[in-house]
């Protein structure tokens, strides 16, 4: 059975921190792994990763695949109030499915 | 461009009562999913639509739990007989196909929810 993992389930950082979250994986017929935050309702795109050791960077996020270890990470610098959300990954299947971490809860205090 | 929206955003009813959600995905995107998330769970998948094909339902917790899809664009997920643990934040997604290359996308993009409460 296809399962996403992710840790921590929740993590508590103080402004500036910086955080990494994990996402480890088991799946058949990987096509691609999908980082998403949820603040409120509706979680908003952040990443997608396909190929081993590429960085992908938006400001100060970042995120990294490795195939052969099976897990990806999402890297945050200088963590913001405004940071704090759920952080959710999951993996993309060739049919256009996602199948979802339970994700990680990030609180940034000032 | 318009995202995904979804109506209404809040529903309360009654035990045993029917209810009917709706989403309305992005314009030219051929894929919908829906998903329920209950409070502190991650994203649960209920039923994906992609195309002409027959969806998927493999999620469908229970036969009170149906979806339709109507010309291909909005699509009204049905709980009949609604029972306290429906109670969940019910999120509709969509994602384009690829056309040439024969393949979907996997990046899907969430409307904002409706937070179905059963009393």
């Amino acid at each position: 059975e296809d399962k996403v993992v992710q840790s921590p389930l929740s993590l508590v950082v103080h402004e500036g921190d910086t955080v990494t979250l994990n996402c480890s994986y088991e799946v058949t017929n990987f096509r691609s792994l999908l980082w998403y935050k949820q603040e409120k309702k509706a979680p908003t795109f952040l990443f997608m990763l396909t190929s081993s050791g590429i960085e992908k960077k938006s400001g100060r996020l970042s995120s990294i695949l490795d195939k052969k270890e099976l897990f990806s990470i999402l890297n945050i610098t200088a963590t913001q109030t405004g940071d704090s959300a759920i952080y959710l990954c999951a993996f993309g299947g060739s049919q256009g499915n996602l199948i979802f971490g339970k994700g990680t809860k990030l609180s940034v205090k000032p | 461009g318009a995202g995904v929206s979804q109506s209404p955003s809040n529903k309360v009813t009654e035990k045993g009562k029917d209810v009917e959600l709706r989403c309305d995905p992005i314009s030219g995107h051929t894929a919908l999913y829906w998903y329920r998330q209950s409070l502190g769970q991650g994203l649960e998948f209920l039923i994906y639509f992609q195309g002409n094909s027959a969806p998927d339902k493999s999620g469908l917790p229970s036969d009170r739990f149906s979806a339709e899809r109507t010309g291909g664009s909005v699509s009204t997920l049905t709980i009949q007989r609604t029972q306290q643990e429906d109670s969940a934040v019910y999120l509709c997604a969509s994602s384009a196909y690829r056309g040439a290359s024969g393949s979907w996308y996997n990046e899907q993009f969430f409307g904002p929810g409706t937070r179905l409460t059963v009393l």
